[in-house]
């Protein structure tokens, strides 16, 4: 049952401090995105990745956020230094895009998130 | 500028009877459509898709309708049942993209 996985689950930290979180997508999945859940905006894009290249990530603030993908199975998102309003739950989903340019048919399988919590 | 608007937040309807959630869109780029259900401290799923050239799509219990000329799709789920109590959110996508713009999501209680 391929799933993807996401860890932390949850995170409590200081203002200040950095926060990882980490994803690791499905296999053979050539698409991975960090979504952030709030109550206002519902659920807003941060980055995506194409195979390992990041492709868009006109969501996030740049002062303090990056995205990575170092490897296929593993992409990361750092924040630094933390913020309150950075609290929020962080979800990574990945796809599978068969045909150049074309988005129907295709979905996005998503994590579980990482519930994060800045004091 | 939020290009996927869902404007109830929260609906309540009797188990068996239809819910019908609705979602408006902004840009008519937007050629693909997904619906996708989330239940408490797990990640969003996907429940049912349509593409532009359709104006139906129907899987089972869920049906979802799209009207390009008003720019709005639903999700019709008939007849309701309590484990459809969730948040739904709809999404869009333009062509040539891989990414899909979510709306703010709306939390469907089906009573008992």
């Amino acid at each position: 049952d391929a799933r993807v996985t996401q860890t932390p689950r949850h995170k409590v930290t200081e203002m200040g401090q950095e926060v990882t979180m980490r994803c690791q997508p499905i296999l053979g999945h050539n698409t991975v995105f960090w979504y952030r859940q709030t109550m206002m905006q519902g659920l807003e894009l941060l980055a995506y990745f194409r195979n390992r290249a990041p492709l868009d990530d006109s969501g996030m603030p740049k002062d303090r956020f990056s995205a990575e993908m170092p490897d296929a199975t593993l992409a990361t998102l750092k924040i630094q230094p933390s913020e309150p309003r950075d609290s929020a739950v962080y979800f990574c989903a990945s796809g599978l895009v068969r045909s150049k340019g074309l988005a129907v048919g295709y979905e996005q399988y998503f994590g579980p998130g990482t519930r994060l919590t800045v004091t | 500028d939020q290009q996927v608007k869902q404007n109830s937040p929260s609906l309540s309807v009797q188990e068996g009877r239809i819910s019908i959630l609705n979602c408006d869109y902004t840009n008519s780029m937007f050629d693909y459509f997904l619906w996708y259900k989330k239940y408490p401290a797990e990640g969003p799923t996907f429940l049912i898709s349509i593409s532009s050239i359709k104006d139906k799509n129907e899987d089972g219990r869920f049906t979802v309708f799209l009207n390009k000329s008003a720019k709005h799709l639903s999700l019709h789920i008939v007849p309701s049942q309590p484990g459809d109590s969730a948040v739904y959110f709809c999404a869009a996508s333009g062509k040539g993209t891989y990414k899909y713009i979510f709306g703010t999501g709306t939390r469907l209680k089906v009573l008992a």
